[in-house]
């Protein structure tokens, strides 16, 4: 199964409320970093977490870690129809490689 | 957006052609990666580079071959595309070869489709 699972696979909201997603990892961290990816782009980096960090905003994005239960959240508040797009979490390991290891994504799309 | 430049951006090949897939990046990254991703899927780490004359296989057997030959520049290369071959190839780079906490820079893909 992928290093990272997010939660929920999709999601749907209406413009003003909102978005929480969940992002589940199997092995030790240095960081985890969250992506936004609208259809048929690149990603595009929003945030990163360090593995001795437990939250970190920027703007209307609030991300949390919890290492012990090897968890991440992602929230957007006051969502706008601007950000519909796929969100994918992805862990940087301790492994002594630079490689980063990309969950399944959550796909959210905000309805005006 | 991040200085990360692919091309084509659209590719319908037939089987059996040999096709290269260019990436470029005008920020002297050291890291460069190549991601396979179907269709709203997950992303898969097929090769990447720490650097000049650097490659490596990534996690997802691939049998597409890479070079570094320059710092800026990260070809893709399918001797024999296949239908198999059929999806989204994204490019990304990250700078300083021995920082950790460095966040990718991703190109816009190169959607490939074989006949």
């Amino acid at each position: 199964s992928q290093q990272g699972e997010e939660d929920p696979q999709a999601l749907s909201i209406q413009e003003g409320e909102n978005a929480t997603m969940n992002c589940s990892y199997k092995t030790s961290i240095n960081n985890l970093q969250w992506y936004r990816q609208n259809s048929g782009r690149g990603l595009v980096h929003l945030i990163l977490i360090r593995s001795n960090e437990r939250e970190k905003h920027s703007g209307r994005l609030r991300v949390t870690l919890d290492t012990s239960k090897k968890s991440s959240s992602l929230l957007i508040t006051a969502s706008r129809a601007a950000d519909t797009a796929s969100y994918f979490c992805a862990t940087g390991t301790n492994s002594g490689t630079y490689k980063y290891i990309f969950g399944t994504g959550t796909r959210l799309k905000v309805l005006a | 957006e991040a200085d990360i430049y692919q091309t084509p951006r659209y590719l319908v090949i037939g089987t059996g052609k040999k096709i290269t897939l260019e990436c470029s990046q005008t920020m002297g990254h050291d890291k460069m990666y190549w991601y396979q991703q179907d269709p709203g899927m997950e992303l898969h780490l097929i090769h990447y580079s720490y650097g000049v004359n650097s490659t490596e296989k990534g996690d997802l057997s691939s049998e597409s071959t890479v070079s570094r030959i320059r710092t800026e520049h990260f070809p893709l290369t399918l001797e024999s595309a296949r239908p198999s071959h059929t999806s989204q190839y994204l490019c990304a780079s990250s700078m300083g070869l021995r920082q950790y906490n460095s966040p990718l820079h991703f190109g816009n893909g190169t959607r490939l489709t074989v006949t």
